[in-house]
């Protein structure tokens, strides 16, 4: 069947490297996204990556996609107090339906 | 700001009662998706509509409904209310591969 599943909590220090992880069983997952989550808030589109990619960067953030082990990351360098939030990772396929993982609550403290 | 905007941002109403929801997608985007998110199922794909068709079915309910009109907006409608229905209810809509998400229904049922 179709899982996600990511650690519950990140805890960082402001500036530094915070890397989210996130394992995945559906390999028929086209793209993987990361969206990010702010308190009574909606869900942000960050980033996505094709599943023939090994590797995305987008200014802070870098996605890193290990197809043979079924896992994904999302780092964010340079760390701040606003990216405190839930992440999520998503997968999703033919069908557009994205499978969401239960989310990572990263804490950042100042 | 996604582009995608819903009404109500919240919903207070009774066991046994019916309500709608409704999504207005980004401009141009033919596919809107609904989805649920509660503390104990997560973000779980409900349906999918692409330009009046209804294109996927995930977990939803036989009292959940919905239908996307020719102006391409959406509406959700749940009804025979359950405490257990009580959730995050977001709609998104793509033109691609790229999903954006609404700020969200909160229904609370009492």
């Amino acid at each position: 069947g179709e899982d996600v599943e990511q650690s519950l909590f990140l805890s960082v220090r402001e500036g530094d490297s915070s890397v989210i992880n996130c394992t995945y069983t559906d390999s028929s997952s086209t793209y993987l996204y990361w969206y990010k989550q702010e308190p009574g808030a909606g869900l942000q589109l960050l980033t996505y990556i094709f599943s023939n990619m090994d590797m995305k960067q987008d200014q802070r953030l870098t996605v890193l996609l290990n197809k043979k082990d079924k896992h994904l990351s999302l780092r964010i360098a340079d760390t701040q107090t606003g990216d405190s939030a839930i992440y999520f990772c998503a997968g999703g396929g033919a069908t557009n339906k994205l499978i969401f993982g239960t989310g990572t609550l990263l804490a950042v403290q100042p | 700001d996604s582009g995608v905007t819903q009404t109500p941002k919240h919903l207070i109403t009774a066991t046994g009662q019916r309500v709608t929801l409704r999504c207005s997608p980004r401009s141009g985007d033919l596919s809107v998706y609904w989805y649920q998110q509660s503390l104990d199922q997560g973000l779980q794909f409900l349906i999918h509509y692409y330009n009046g068709e209804e294109r996927a079915k995930g977990n939803i309910l036989e009292r959940f409904s919905a239908q996307q009109f020719p102006d391409l907006h959406s509406e959700l409608n749940l009804s025979s209310l359950e405490l257990g229905d009580s959730a995050l209810y977001f709609c998104a809509s793509s033109d691609s591969y790229e999903q954006y998400f609404g700020p969200g229904t909160r229904l609370t049922v009492t």
